[in-house]
């Protein structure tokens, strides 16, 4: 059974403070992205990653960077949280030449409340 | 600028009618369409995809449709179930990333 895994489903952070969430998939995939959903908004891409230590910046990388160490592993870090960054945080994956829909994988999503 | 469009925010259908959700696009290099459904506190689940070198794709109840020249896609579902009642977010690709629309809340009542 395929698996995208986020460390921390339920956060709360002081503003000001640097915040880690962490995801990690199990299915040799090379593509990983951070997306945030927000009423309204829809789900927009922070960053994705395309292999080992690359990154790509999506749609609203300000405030946030990314970390690719291991190719299961892909990072987001808020250096300095702000309440406006408050959101429900979604990691997924994908393989690298089949992709399609059908393969693009979410984890369950991580709430972020900054204080 | 937001290129995929849903420009119906919420939907109510009683159980057993059709529900049909709408998406708009801009971005002509998109070549691949896909549709999400996310119950509150999950990530999204995928549901259906079509590539842009078809214009129909069904799986059991779900059907989706693609006119290119309209740029528009919608996402058909027959007969409605109450278990139906989620998100469904309108996705589509041109690369490595998905590009995702606002969402359209469906509740089916029964």
């Amino acid at each position: 059974d395929v698996k995208v895994t986020q460390s921390s489903r339920y956060l709360v952070k002081r503003t000001g403070e640097k915040v880690f969430l962490e995801c990690v998939q199990d299915m040799d995939h090379e593509n990983m992205f951070w997306y945030r959903q927000d009423p309204g908004l829809g789900l927009r891409l922070i960053y994705f990653s395309y292999d080992v230590k690359m990154k790509e910046k999506g749609d609203i990388p300000e405030g946030y960077s990314v970390s690719r160490e291991k190719k299961e592993r892909f990072s987001l870090i808020l250096e300095s949280a702000s309440t406006n960054q408050t959101s429900m945080y979604l990691c997924a994956s994908s393989p690298m030449r089949e992709f399609s829909g059908n393969t693009i994988y979410f984890g369950e999503g991580s709430w972020l409340t900054v204080v | 600028d937001q290129q995929v469009k849903q420009n119906s925010p919420s939907l109510s259908v009683q159980e057993g009618r059709i529900s049909i959700l709408n998406c708009d696009y801009t971005n002509s290099m998109f070549d691949y369409f896909l549709w999400y459904k996310k119950y509150p506190a999950e990530g999204p689940t995928f549901l259906i995809s079509i590539s842009s070198i078809k214009d129909k794709n069904e799986d059991g109840r779900f059907t989706v449709f693609l006119n290119k020249s309209a740029k528009h896609l919608s996402l058909h579902i027959v007969p409605s179930q109450p278990g139906d009642s989620a998100v469904y977010f309108c996705a589509a690709s041109a690369g490595y990333a998905l590009n995702f629309g606002k969402g359209t809340s469906l509740l089916v009542t029964p």
